[in-house]
């Protein structure tokens, strides 16, 4: 059993589209995060989310849009891509967002815009 | 300058070897954890270190609270340990990881 999953694994689009990217974890954990790895792999939080509620926001264009149905899912909505937002994205989660919690994340979804 | 910064950036070793990868960051911070990144891209946590000293397997991560430093180090280095390895601590204050440019390890056999 996956304990993160993101799915697609890959999504190739054009500019100007709108795209989701979708995260579930099944490890009963509060919070969950969406993470962004540019092309120099540098990793970077964009969103967290306990228990529904949006406790992370980075400074990331409101083009992003998190949405969370229930603690088990964090989905991820891009409006009017830009070649910009190609990257790898990351979803994750950890039993409380405590500083100490380990965090486990999904296998990234990579977006290319073209 | 980065907040969080690590070396060397690129690490090649041959199998056997003990590695060491150094993490300093510039303010006080309530814990740090070490993560690795494969060749495929998955991202496993490894230590989460708020003091001392942490062992798991061949791998061994410390911390220098006072210092602002953090090490992790692999002994008798094997080929499938070749991996990212990325310093992520967590700021005081904060819940959020603060990411390393990551250590590139390469080891051969």
């Amino acid at each position: 059993d996956t304990a993160v999953s993101q799915t697609p694994k890959y999504l190739v689009t054009q500019m100007g589209n709108d795209k989701s990217i979708k995260c579930e974890q099944n490890l009963g954990h509060d919070t969950m995060y969406w993470y962004k790895q540019d092309s120099k792999k540098f990793l970077k939080i964009m969103f967290s989310y306990n228990n529904k509620e949006l406790i992370i926001n980075e400074t990331v264009p409101n083009r992003f849009s998190p949405k969370s149905p229930d603690k088990a899912h964090l989905n991820l909505h891009i409006n009017s891509l830009e070649l910009g937002d190609s990257a790898v994205y990351f979803c994750a989660s950890s039993r409380s967002g405590s500083s100490t919690d380990t965090q486990y994340f999904g296998p990234g979804t990579r977006l290319t815009v073209l | 300058k980065n907040e969080v910064e690590q070396s060397p950036q690129n690490l090649t070793a041959q199998e056997g070897e003990f590695i060491t990868i150094n993490c300093s960051y510039s303010v006080g911070i309530s814990a740090l954890h070490w993560l690795q990144q494969h060749p495929g891209g998955g991202i496993v946590s490894l230590f989460m270190l708020s003091s001392g000293k942490k062992k798991h397997g061949r791998l061994i991560a410390t911390i220098n609270i006072q210092e602002k430093h953090s090490s992790l180090h692999i002994t008798a280095s094997h080929p499938r340990d070749s991996a990212v390895y990325i310093c992520a601590p967590v700021f005081s204050g904060t819940y959020k990881y603060i990411f390393g440019t990551g250590t590139r390890l390469k080891v051969l056999a």
